[in-house]
């Protein structure tokens, strides 16, 4: 069955730091993979996805998650923290190979920035 | 162009009453979800629809649980009777045709409706 691990429930940096927001997947198969984030009293918004093309993955907002299979991760970075990046981050794995469209879902991370 | 929005956006109501949630997906889209976040816990899928038929209801809780979609326009949810449990927020996703798996067709949110059962 496939999963997906959020490592930090909560993160927290300062203005101008690296923004770095783990996700680990389980997937018998290839797998797509989704960061999507989301801000105060608005949904779920697309960052980046990974679907089998270049491990290394841009975004908007200046994100950008590489793909490693040795290690099952997918992590998320932006290289310099802005105040508007405060938000809860989802990553989500979706089966390829399967008949089925829906996404599955990590706890999420809500990232806070420090002046 | 519209986004896909839910109706409402807050619901409290007590153990026992029914709830009906709305979505209304993106116009054109043909695949509708429903999601739920339990609080503290993951989005878990709930179920999918392709136009108006079922694709995949694989992750409704119980048969408390009821959804339709006629039409193949906008869904409803509804909860008869509803349970603390079944407090959390409940999301609407659409996405174009083509859910299959060869398909990475971006999935489209609305914002949520919080559900708080008392």
């Amino acid at each position: 069955a496939q999963s997906v691990t959020q490592l930090g429930s909560h993160v927290s940096v300062s203005e101008g730091a690296l923004v770095l927001l783990r996700c680990n997947y389980s997937s018998s198969v290839p797998p797509y993979l989704f960061w999507y984030v989301q801000y105060p009293n608005q949904g779920l918004q697309l960052l980046l996805k990974y679907t089998s093309a270049a491990t290394l993955v841009k975004g908007i907002n200046g994100f950008e998650a590489e793909f490693k299979k040795s290690e099952t991760s997918f992590h998320l970075t932006k290289p310099s923290a802005h105040m508007s990046d405060a938000a809860e981050y989802f990553c989500a794995v979706r089966i390829y190979g399967g008949s089925q469209g829906n996404l599955i879902f990590g706890k999420g991370t809500k990232l806070s920035v420090k002046p | 162009e519209a986004g896909v929005t839910q109706f409402p956006s807050h619901s409290v109501i007590e153990k026992g009453q029914t709830v009906t949630l709305r979505c209304d997906p993106i116009s054109g889209h043909d695949n509708l979800y429903w999601y739920r976040r339990v609080m503290g816990k993951e989005i878990k899928f709930l179920l999918h629809f392709v136009k108006e038929s079922k694709q995949d209801e694989s992750g409704m809780p119980n048969n408390r649980f009821l959804a339709e979609r006629t039409g193949g326009t906008y869904s409803t949810l509804k909860v008869q009777p509803a349970e603390l449990e079944d407090s959390g927020v409940y999301f609407c996703a659409s996405s174009q045709g083509g859910s299959g798996h060869f398909s990475d067709n971006e999935q489209f949110f609305g914002p949520g409706t919080r559900l708080t059962v008392l």
